[in-house]
């Protein structure tokens, strides 16, 4: 079956310290990949979607980026994080246009 | 490009009431459109779909028609339950992105 795994759940990070968020796919190939923020009271926000190895498609300018270095792999990154980064940050798969996406259970960021 | 909008929450009804959540798609193309739901403390769940027009997707007694004149996919219940209290996304999938609205937070009081 497929699993979807996201980590940290929780992370505390300084201003302007590096992030990395990290998220793997088990059981299926090709899946397309998301990014996605929920900030608090608020929708999901897509920041960055894959349909394939190292190809990113961003969605809003920020101070984040993704990459996609195997299938199955997507990580989330900046390099210096900014208050305003503080949200809940999920990843999700699909397989293809019509299939129901899988989440990741979230990574609860706080920057101080 | 591609993009949902729903119906501003909160929303807040009686138990047994009517529930009807507006969400309204602009799209490329023939999206598929979803509803998720997240239940307070749980991750987001699929909820039901519809992948072509006319198509009517249902789950739980929920139910929602694709409508590409309207380009509308409004979620409805018969008769909702304390139960039925959590966040709603409607959703689009496009040829790549999978795009959410803002979600509607529904409570149900009994």
């Amino acid at each position: 079956s497929q699993t979807i795994h996201q980590w940290p759940a929780t992370l505390v990070q300084p201003v302007g310290s590096p992030l990395s968020l990290e998220c793997t796919v088990e059981g299926t190939s090709n899946p397309n990949l998301y990014w996605y923020r929920q900030a608090a009271g608020r929708g999901l926000q897509l920041l960055f979607y894959s349909v394939g190895i190292g190809q990113i498609s961003s969605e809003v300018p920020q101070n984040l980026s993704a990459s996609r270095p195997q299938d199955r792999q997507f990580i989330l990154s900046s390099k210096k994080l900014l208050l305003s980064d503080s949200g809940f940050y999920l990843c999700a798969w699909s397989v293809h246009k019509a299939g129901e996406a899988f989440f990741g259970q979230g990574t609860r960021l706080t920057v101080v | 490009g591609d993009s949902v909008t729903q119906m501003e929450g909160p929303v807040t009804l009686s138990e047994e009431a009517f529930l009807t959540i507006n969400c309204t798609y602009t799209a490329t193309g023939y999206p598929s459109l979803f509803w998720y739901v997240q239940y307070p403390g749980e991750g987001l769940q699929l909820l039901l779909k519809a992948t072509k027009a006319d198509d009517k997707g249902s789950n739980k007694g929920f139910e929602a028609t694709y409508r590409k004149e309207t380009t509308s996919f409004h979620l409805e219940k018969g008769s909702v339950q304390v139960s039925d209290s959590a966040v709603y996304f409607c959703a689009l999938q496009g040829a790549q992105k999978l795009v959410f609205g803002q979600g509607t937070r529904l409570t149900i009081n009994p």
